[in-house]
């Protein structure tokens, strides 16, 4: 299996307080990503990244942010938690981006209460 | 029209059937194909790549039809424990993100 620790695996929160997930990685790979998933909607992506300190929206980015400080770590943040970013968290990893497959890891399941 | 679109399903099959799954895409540019299991509350898993016309693994196989713009997920005999949801991916035109299907349910009846 790919190395990809999420961590925390497991979250409850109150609405309006920040949070951060981690995503860290052990493969050297260029890409990172964060998706959530949520019944009905499939997977759909948050931020990712293609470099050091090189970041860009997905399709649901709103109330989030991403910060890339070195290779292995990809944080991904929420300013001020709300009940519709309760949600399943997804981080990946791919070594050349869409030309190769993305490897996942086990996720964080977030509740905003 | 959605980038990637797939039969939500569910289907559900005997043991030893084969069933076949379609995922319909909407750039014809696409180079390259995904096909990744998910289990009921775990992450996706790789299943197989999709680079040419096809794959094959075992009782897998996934077939391409640039044409039509469509690929495919065979399973051969299956088994119980190919009870899953089978998401179809596809990368987008920029090459850094990816498209997903929102999966096709399967469940494998004994």
């Amino acid at each position: 299996d790919a190395g990809i620790t999420q961590s925390p695996r497991h979250k409850v929160t109150e609405t309006g307080t920040p949070v951060t997930l981690r995503c860290h990685q052990t493969e050297n790979h260029r890409y990172m990503y964060w998706y959530r998933q949520d019944p009905g909607h499939g997977l759909r992506l948050i931020h990712y990244s293609y470099g050091v300190k090189d970041t860009d929206k997905g399709e649901v980015s709103d109330g989030y942010s991403v910060s890339r400080s070195k290779t292995e770590d990809f944080l991904l943040t929420l300013e001020s938690a709300t009940s519709s970013q309760t949600s399943v968290y997804f981080c990946a990893i791919s070594e050349r981006g869409g030309r190769q497959p993305q490897h996942f890891g086990d996720g964080t399941r977030l509740s905003i209460l | 029209r959605k980038e990637v679109e797939q039969d939500p399903g569910p289907f559900n099959v005997p043991e030893g059937a084969t069933v076949a799954f379609n995922c319909t895409y909407s750039n014809s540019a696409s180079q390259s194909f995904f096909w990744y299991r998910q289990d009921c509350r775990k992450e996706p898993k790789l299943l197989m790549s999709v680079y040419s016309s096809g794959n094959e693994d075992g009782r897998f196989t996934a077939q391409l039809n640039r044409a039509s713009q469509y690929i495919s997920l065979l399973i051969r005999d299956s088994k119980l424990s190919d009870s899953a949801t089978y998401l179809c991916v596809v990368p987008a035109n920029t090459g850094n993100q990816f498209y997903f299907g929102t999966g096709t349910s399967l469940t494998v009846i004994p």
